[in-house]
């Protein structure tokens, strides 16, 4: 099966500029995850979806950040005005839906390195 | 708030073992995960506990306690590429928020 994708992989802008990353989940996956990456820390969840709802934005900067999950499948996370500190790797996950085990596998896609100048 | 707290290094020769360990405080918790990823790539699921216990997957396997907000991943029988980072992440609650750890970079030597 294909597996998540994203797009762009590599963007560099500079500071205040704006820029959106495109992700395309895993066919039938119901919730879909953004993830902020800085070098050598954690996944940091920005937004979760839930077919198309959102189930948790709580630490999306939503001064400049924005995300939409148009008809349950593809989404766009906007990035407008871009900050030095927003320069890390954007990534995309997918996951089948609630309950047993699909509760802990997320599948990942490559994701989208920013660097903001 | 949250907290994940896993070891930032371990180094191992090959064909040893290693263990990882996570420790949690958190709001909920309804399970925890482990990821590898190498350098450049995409977090790669390794496995998943919600109950007490451990879970073996070929050369890996992972371990929880609830009662102690504790798990481990062990690492059998290492390779060479077996380096790379592993998180422990820990689900909140079902369907909700999955919060991941900084990571300890493994480094396995000849």
């Amino acid at each position: 099966e294909a597996g998540v994708a994203q797009s762009p992989r590599y963007k560099i802008i500079e500071k205040r500029q704006s820029v959106a990353f495109w992700c395309n989940p895993i066919s039938g996956h119901a919730t879909l995850y953004w993830y902020q990456q800085i070098l050598g820390q954690g996944p940091k969840l920005l937004i979760q979806f839930q077919n198309n709802g959102v189930v948790d934005d709580s630490q999306l900067p939503k001064d400049r950040f924005s995300a939409e999950r148009l008809k349950g499948v593809d989404s766009t996370l906007k990035i407008q005005p871009a900050k030095l500190e927003d320069s890390a790797v954007y990534l995309c996950a997918s996951s089948l839906g609630t309950g047993g085990y699909q509760e802990g596998e997320l599948f990942f896609g490559e994701g989208s390195r920013l660097t903001v100048l | 708030g949250q907290s994940l707290e896993q070891p930032s290094e371990v180094t191992a020769v090959e064909g040893a073992i290693v263990q990882i360990n996570c420790t949690y405080q958190t709001s909920g918790f309804y399970g925890l995960s482990w990821y590898q990823q190498h350098d450049g790539g995409a977090p790669t699921f390794l496995s998943y506990n919600a109950l007490d216990g451990l879970e073996e997957t070929g050369r890996f396997s992972s371990f929880l306690s609830r009662s102690d907000s504790y798990g481990y991943l062990l690492l059998q029988e290492l390779q060479m590429k077996d380096s790379a980072s592993y998180f422990c992440a820990v689900r909140l609650n079902q369907g909700g928020k999955l919060i991941f750890g900084q990571g300890t970079e493994l480094s396995v030597k000849p």
